[in-house]
């Protein structure tokens, strides 16, 4: 099974500064990962797929890359409703998994 | 729109089962896989299965194999999840999804990512 480490577990900062998050993988992953967004109270919505693309309907203030076993995704400049716990996941191998989380909360 | 209802969640004893149900609408449910993936409470989230368009193929978590069991029915646009010696630790939401795979220009791409979530059904295993 491949281990997913997130870091930092947690990420205090201001609205518009930039956010960078960091998700290593225990092997190789090449480019199969996504990452996720979670507010308290709802659901996760996907974010990121293969790495860097971006889904349907996510501000380009977003952007994810890496490859292998490091990847990053950064928020260019904070908006309020980005305060969040953010999840990558791998899809290279089964069964699949998620990372821990980072949360992102304002200083 | 894309829309995902779960139901069926509840209280059920250490040992007992529980059969989840997932309702999908506004997209072509018979050409995508589905996915369970649950949250225990205050906690990050846990894949537990997947499966294929046309139920073909399906997939687990370790600690589910053997316990629980996917399955759909294209008829009916609906996903299920079938929960058996069922574990205090089995306690969470539990979440469908759509999974984000498509092709295109000969490519696939997103292929086992979670696109769009309900959201979600609580299931307490508790004495």
């Amino acid at each position: 099974e491949i281990v997913l480490t997130q870091s930092p577990a947690t990420l205090s900062l201001s609205p518009g500064e930039r956010a960078t998050l960091s998700c290593r993988a225990s092997q190789s992953v090449s480019s199969s990962l996504a990452w996720y967004q979670q507010k308290p109270g709802q659901a996760p919505r996907l974010l990121i797929y293969d790495a860097s693309n971006r889904a349907t309907g996510i501000p380009a203030r977003f952007s994810g890359s890496g490859s292998g076993t490091g990847f990053t995704l950064t928020i260019s400049s904070l908006e309020p409703e980005d305060f969040a716990v953010y999840y990558c996941q791998q899809r290279r191998v089964w069964p699949l998994s998620f990372g821990g989380g980072t949360k992102v909360e304002i200083k | 729109q894309v829309q995902l209802v779960e139901s069926g969640g509840g209280v059920v004893q250490p040992g007992g089962s529980l059969r989840l149900s997932c309702a999908a609408s506004g997209f072509t449910f018979s050409s995508y896989g589905m996915h369970w993936v649950r949250q225990a409470p205050g906690k990050g989230l846990e894949w537990v299965s997947f499966i294929q368009y046309d139920g073909s193929n399906h997939y687990y978590a370790d600690s589910m194999k053997g316990r629980f069991t996917i399955s759909r029915d294209n008829s009916k646009n609906t996903v299920y999840l079938q929960m058996n010696s069922l574990r205090p630790e089995d306690t969470a939401v539990y979440y469908c999804a759509k999974d984000a795979g498509y092709c295109s220009g000969g490519s696939c791409y997103g292929y086992y990512q979670m696109a769009v979530w309900g959201r979600g059904t609580t299931v307490t295993v508790s004495s």
